[in-house]
């Protein structure tokens, strides 16, 4: 499987204030997603990080509250900007690693967000 | 509108059952279905299966991919204790970019 990390682990922020999540990842990995899990629910991919360029944003999603960069093939950032406590949720970082035509998807540990 | 729905949303079973986990999927453009499991923050890759490789199996764990019905199961044969997490299924499509999108999830709880 492809190595992943992603820091901070976890983090306890005010409301209002930004954090900024890092994800480095092998040189296997070819592409690279921001998901997000809010408590109880299944993931919801954010965007996908686009190297040297602006990522690609879901629905529901904007650049402004989410901003991403992806300066090199193998690091990522996502910061969480204007934080609020619904914005509380784990935050993931994943590399997509080309088998033959297919893509296999692997998660970094995860960011654990709290907002007061 | 592309969705993955995953039946059941949970699972009470006792140590030794066998279980059998659904996923179903409407995506255009589909290109693979990914099982993860999930005990605490980062799911854990399983299986992926595509239209060349519709059966995987690792020890007690299989899966088999269902092209025809857009489904998949994924079978627990002998479940422990250790078994109990939440089983997440993905499908890989191409919507003018490569992505995923994520079923609700099944909580497999294991009573020993």
């Amino acid at each position: 499987s492809a190595v992943i990390s992603q820091k901070p682990s976890r983090d306890i922020c005010q409301r209002g204030t930004s954090l900024t999540i890092q994800c480095q990842v092998d040189s296997q990995v070819t592409m690279m997603f921001w998901y997000r899990q809010q408590p109880g629910q299944s993931l919801t991919l954010i965007a996908t990080a686009n190297q040297g360029s602006e990522a690609t944003y879901e629905s529901g999603f904007v650049i402004d509250k989410f901003p991403i960069s992806r300066p090199n093939l193998t690091f990522s950032t996502l910061t969480v900007s204007n934080m609020s406590p619904e914005d509380s949720s784990i935050y993931l970082c994943s590399g997509g690693r080309q088998i033959s035509s297919y893509n296999e998807q692997f998660f970094g540990p995860g960011t654990r967000l709290t907002v007061l | 509108e592309d969705k993955v729905v995953q039946s059941p949303l949970s699972l009470v079973v006792h140590e030794g059952d066998t279980v059998t986990l659904n996923c179903s999927y409407e995506v255009t453009n589909f290109r693979s279905l990914l099982w993860y499991k999930q005990e605490k923050k980062a799911p854990t890759f399983l299986f992926m299966l595509t239209s060349s490789g519709i059966e995987k199996k690792s020890g007690r764990l299989s899966s088999i991919l269902d092209k025809k019905e857009l489904s998949s199961i994924l079978n627990i044969t002998a479940t422990q204790t250790g078994d109990s997490a939440i089983y997440l299924c993905a499908v890989g499509f191409f919507s003018g970019t490569y992505k995923y999108i994520f079923g609700t999830g099944t909580r497999l709880k294991v009573l020993a």
